[in-house]
């Protein structure tokens, strides 16, 4: 059983399209974060939550909006995607903010 | 600006040697440090953590040593294993003021057979 699972795994998309990246853990966790790994391969968080109340919104685009409908999703919207937003997309959880994380697999956005 | 700091992208060792990879960070107020192991195509996958009150914590072939004064950690890996091929990423954190995590650029670790 996937504890963390993203879909989809691959996304390729053309500039100023809007895309959805969905996110969901089955490990009871009250945590959950989205990451940006750029093509320096840099880790950086984006979003983090805690039962579905947002706690760190880092500088990022107001074009990428978290959505958590419940604990155990976590989902990321994109507007309006540019050149700029090829990367590959992490989400994962923990059971609160002191503890290491599980990480899904990843989706490579692709932008033409 | 980048907290966390991996400053060897890549690492070849021969089986049944040792693996040592290093981080370095910026922030004194770290005082809980973990390593992840990342093999291609896959999320980071947690391998081991260290608080400050401690120096050094082993758990099998992992041991991670933490020298606050330097604000260096260290990852032993021994005796390395052609399975530990992957990237290691260190990662950092205060406890208890929020879910922040920084993340290293990862090292890329070759066990050669």
């Amino acid at each position: 059983d996937t504890a963390v699972s993203q879909t989809p795994k691959y996304l390729v998309t053309q500039m100023g399209n809007d895309k959805s990246i969905k996110c969901e853990q089955n490990l009871g966790h009250d945590t959950m974060y989205w990451y940006k790994q750029d093509s320096k391969k840099f880790l950086k968080i984006m979003f983090s939550y805690n039962n579905k109340e947002l706690i760190i919104n880092e500088t990022v685009p107001n074009r990428f909006s978290p959505k958590s409908p419940d604990k155990a999703h976590l989902n990321l919207h994109i507007n309006s995607l540019e050149l700029g937003d090829s990367a590959v997309y992490f989400c994962a959880s923990s059971q609160d903010g002191n503890q290491p994380q599980h990480f899904g697999d990843g989706t490579r956005l692709s932008i033409l | 600006d980048q907290q966390v700091k991996q400053n060897s992208p890549s690492l070849s060792v021969q089986e049944g040697r040792i693996s040592i990879l290093n981080c370095d960070y910026t922030n004194s107020m770290f005082d809980y440090f973990l390593w992840y192991k990342k093999y291609p195509a896959e999320g980071p996958t947690f391998l081991i953590s260290i608080s400050s009150i401690k120096d050094k914590n082993e758990d099998g072939r992992f041991t991670v040593f933490l020298n606050k004064s330097a604000k260096h950690l260290s990852l032993h890996i021994v005796p390395s294993q052609p399975g530990d091929s992957a990237v290691y990423f260190c990662a950092a954190s205060e406890l208890n003021t929020g879910n922040q995590f920084y993340f290293g650029t990862g090292t890329s670790l070759t066990v050669i057979p």
